[in-house]
């Protein structure tokens, strides 16, 4: 079975300080993991996709996370969040072919100036 | 630009109350999805199609129904709108089937049945 866990549901932190959310997966396979990115009232934006090429990923606006096969986890961070990183963020597994998509709960990042 | 449109982008329907949601998408893609968003579940997967004349089930697809006649279109059709259907609908694309393929998606559709 394949599932995701996002292990905070809400995440506050100020303006230029480090973001940190997390995620833990489970499959018997060697799974794809994304990080999607929702703005309010906004459809779902790629953030970054580690697929096994290497193990810490970079993706748009300055995030990365890095796969821990160890730990089956796949973390997102950013150095200096800004304003504009207020939104909801999805860590999503893809296993097998197919290409169907399991979604963690989701965590709401708020930044305070 | 190619891009994955859903109309309308809000609904209000009554109980009872057959109701499709449109999905267009033009990028040209054989992998189709539709997802619902509820708070505390995170999208979960109604339907999903491979290409024209093909469709699956999704892990809730009770009381949902799709179609797949042309690349571009995967309507989503309540049979019989209950309250418990009330939530943001979503619709992707993806271009192919391989594990690594990031799927494109939708601005949702918001609908509520009352």
């Amino acid at each position: 079975a394949q599932s995701v866990t996002q292990l905070d549901s809400h995440v506050s932190v100020s303006e230029g300080t480090p973001v940190l959310l997390r995620c833990n997966y489970s499959s018997s396979y060697s799974p794809s993991l994304f990080w999607y990115v929702q703005h309010p009232n906004k459809g779902l934006q790629l953030l970054l996709k580690y697929t096994s090429a290497a193990t810490l990923v970079k993706g748009i606006n300055g995030f990365e996370a890095e796969f821990k096969k160890s730990e089956t986890s796949f973390h997102l961070t950013k150095p200096s969040a800004h304003m504009s990183d207020a939104a909801e963020y999805f860590c999503v597994v893809s296993v097998f072919t197919g290409n169907q998509f399991y979604f963690g709960t989701g965590t709401s990042l708020t930044v305070i100036p | 630009d190619a891009e994955i449109t859903q109309s309308p982008r809000h609904k209000i329907t009554e109980t009872g109350r057959q109701v499709t949601l449109a999905c267009h998408q033009t990028w040209n893609h054989n992998n189709m999805f539709w997802y619902r968003q509820d708070l505390g579940h995170g999208l979960r997967l109604i339907h999903y199609s491979y290409g024209v004349q093909d469709t699956n089930k999704g892990e809730v697809s009770d009381g949902y129904s799709v179609s797949r006649s042309n690349t571009e279109d995967l309507p989503l059709t309540l049979e019989s709108a209950a309250s418990s259907q009330t939530s943001v609908y979503f619709c992707a694309s993806s271009a192919t089937k391989a594990l690594n393929t990031e799927a494109f998606f939708g601005q949702g559709t918001r609908l509520t049945v009352v």
